[in-house]
């Protein structure tokens, strides 16, 4: 078990450019989050998928994000045209629900802290 | 909706001397309830965690939390700190379905800082 990674861990874009970026969760866990967590906050939830399907978005997620998981491994979100306020540490988590299930855990990466200049 | 409050954004311990952390939530129902610690840039390492049975949770690094019903509470304690321990402390708060835990409420944070 090789624990949640993301990449990159830093990230420093100009205003406008786009972003994209990669989590890999704990292997065989079904279940992937994405939440934003800015300066002096808790996180906040963005989406997450079960397997590959992306079963809900925050209103935080606005039409510049965008987030995949195409074979229900990896997944990656991505931030076009951004803007200074983006600029936070992007989390991913994974977790296992077992079917029938009613625990679910959630074990987080280290994150992916953007800076949009 | 549900939602997390951590009254205290900074509390400042000796080192040696016993620890509580406030957490109160708002749910419906009975939730799941989670305590996280985070290093400086770092991403977040789960301490323990309720779902459901003793209301008294055992965890990692000397952690423990009890969850009280009629107060709304999970607050988190040790009984001697470390100058490890230091860090920034959050609870969760997460909704009780079919489906699981799916997303995870946050409290904003307890800053913990300990002094020799």
């Amino acid at each position: 078990d090789t624990g949640v990674s993301q990449d990159p861990r830093h990230k420093i874009t100009k205003r406008g450019q786009n972003v994209t970026f990669r989590c890999d969760p704990i292997s065989e866990h079904n279940r992937l989050y994405w939440y934003r967590q800015t300066l002096g906050q808790g996180p906040e939830f963005l989406t997450y998928f079960q397997n590959e399907a992306q079963l809900e978005k925050s209103r935080l997620l606005s039409d510049r994000f965008s987030a995949e998981r195409p074979k229900g491994s990896f997944s990656t979100l991505e931030i076009q045209r951004t803007e200074q306020g983006d600029s936070a540490m992007y989390l991913c988590a994974s977790s296992s629900l077992i079917a029938g299930g009613l625990e679910d855990t959630q074990y987080f990466g280290p994150g992916t802290r953007l800076t949009v200049l | 909706a549900q939602s997390v409050t951590q009254p205290d954004i900074h509390i400042t311990v000796s080192e040696g001397a016993s620890l509580e952390l406030r957490c109160n939530y708002s749910y419906g129902a009975t939730p799941y309830l989670f305590w996280y610690v985070q290093s400086p840039g770092q991403g977040l390492q789960l301490l323990l965690k309720y779902f459901s049975g003793d209301t008294l949770v055992q965890g990692i690094k000397g952690f423990e939390a009890e969850f009280k019903r009629s107060q709304s509470s999970f607050n988190l304690r040790k009984p001697s700190v470390h100058w490890s321990d230091a860090a920034e402390y959050f609870c969760a708060v997460g909704p009780i379905s079919n489906f699981g835990n799916e997303k995870l409420t946050f409290g904003t944070g307890t800053r913990l800082t300990i002094i020799p």
